[in-house]
């Protein structure tokens, strides 16, 4: 069965460096999401992206974030000076067009910023 | 924006015992979604139920999406059924879920 994979599983760095997630979607989906969990919270959204280009985000989705598709796979999320409350689960999912709309999460990345 | 109020919050079940969890939500939806977060922190989609009933081995799920509220019905509980339950929905017009707070089940041996 198809699935969305990321990588890195885990990753740490230090305040102020630039992070990059990346998102492997399921390959004939054509909506692509970012959510992030703080630990012990709930999962939110962050920003989704279609056609080339964000068609939602959240309040959370300040000007530290940008989100890329640089090719045909991948679809990444860039934290450009990270903070210590960066630090979450990061989730990528996708999700199809008509009328079946489930969205598919892949495993994340937990994030650590000291 | 909406609001996703899931409960009860916690959930300790005997293993062999049988729970429901709710879900209500205070706007319209295209999109409910449960998912079950285990110990390594993964989302496992367990329904995608905008509305109607819904069976999957021991875990079934029911959505009325004219009095806002969906359930998940998990029979026979075994201790890997412990986690996080949470449901998700889209809001009629958007396409990103909003997440409720989870249900965290554990079940004892």
């Amino acid at each position: 069965e198809p699935e969305v994979t990321q990588t890195p599983s885990h990753q740490v760095t230090q305040m102020g460096q630039e992070v990059i997630l990346r998102c492997v979607p399921i390959s004939n989906h054509l909506y692509f999401y970012w959510y992030r969990q703080i630990l012990g919270q709930k999962v939110e959204f962050l920003v989704s992206f279609y056609n080339n280009e964000i068609s939602e985000k959240s309040e959370i989705f300040d000007d530290q974030f940008s989100v890329e598709r640089p090719d045909g796979s991948n679809f990444t999320l860039k934290i450009r000076s990270t903070k210590l409350e960066d630090s979450a689960m990061y989730f990528c999912a996708s999700s199809g067009t008509g009328r079946v709309l489930a969205q598919y999460f892949g495993p994340g990345t937990r994030l650590l910023v000291l | 924006g909406i609001q996703v109020e899931q409960s009860p919050p916690d959930l300790i079940l005997q293993e062999g015992a049988n729970s429901t969890l709710r879900c209500n939500f205070s706007d319209s939806v295209n999109n409910l979604q449960w998912f079950h977060q285990n110990p390594w922190g993964q989302l496992i989609n367990l329904f995608y139920i905008p509305s109607g009933t819904k069976q999957n081995g021991r875990l079934s799920a029911t959505t009325v999406a004219t009095e806002r509220y969906s359930l998940l019905y998990i029979s026979s509980s075994q201790t890997t059924d412990s986690g996080v339950y949470f449901c998700a929905v889209v809001r009629a017009g958007a396409n990103n879920l909003f997440f409720g707070t989870g249900t965290r089940l554990t079940v004892i041996p």
